[in-house]
């Protein structure tokens, strides 16, 4: 596609619901990864996959945090039940590997 | 505990004046340095500093890395309102391109 595509834009769950973000990054781009950014902060590094491979996970706050890309490229991160200090911006961003970083509009998550 | 550092943390201007933003770094294993503009959507790609010294240009934007210092400049002239928006720098690890990023300089330009 012409940019990094994330779904769902807006996500609102009630505290203990399971939820999945879903990534699609620019076409052929071999790196994926995902932050989090808090209102009035910069994103915050989640993980990210050269391919289908999770190469780094440090970021993922707790085990109820996951996320994949079994085919290399739509990737999906899902928060187990959810809590209240979930609710942030999840963005997703690629990359060819070595060069510049794109990232996506983000889906707004609220937990209530 | 590495870290980055955007100063100041927002500013007010009018039209036609020039700006300075600030980035200064911590980063084990540094590769590279980039700067984004973010407005309500997704952060737009403004520059990539890998060299000291050298300026990297895009119109009425410029920016320089500092690698002695660990610091880095974003320089906007003769604002318009259209440049109002967060300005977010981040420094890029050399092993798999993880980022980490400042808090962001929140620009606004008035007319």
């Amino acid at each position: 596609g012409a940019g990094v595509s994330q779904s769902p834009r807006y996500k609102v769950t009630k505290r203990g619901q399971d939820v999945a973000l879903r990534c699609d990054p620019i076409s052929g781009h071999v790196s994926l990864y995902w932050y989090r950014q808090a209102l009035g902060q910069g994103p915050e590094f989640l993980t990210y996959f050269n391919y289908e491979a999770q190469q780094d996970k440090s970021g993922l706050p707790n085990d109820r945090f996951s996320a994949e890309r079994p085919e290399g490229s739509i990737s999906t991160l899902t928060i187990q039940r959810t809590e209240q200090r979930d609710s942030a911006m999840y963005r997703c961003a690629s990359s060819t590997g070595g060069n510049t970083i794109y990232f996506g509009e983000g889906s707004w998550l609220t937990v209530v | 505990e590495d870290k980055v550092v955007q100063s100041p943390l927002s500013l007010v201007v009018h039209e036609g004046d020039t700006v300075t933003l600030n980035c200064s770094y911590e980063v084990t294993n540094f590769r590279s340095l980039l700067w984004y503009k973010q407005e309500k959507k997704a952060p737009t790609f403004l520059f990539m500093l890998t060299s000291s010294g050298i300026e990297k240009k895009s119109g009425r934007l410029s920016s320089i890395l500092d690698k002695k210092e660990l610091s880095s400049i974003l320089n906007i002239t003769a604002t318009q309102t259209g440049d109002s928006a967060i300005y977010l720098c981040a420094g890029r690890y050399n092993q798999g391109g993880k980022l980490i990023f400042g808090q962001g300089t929140e620009l606004s330009v008035k007319p």
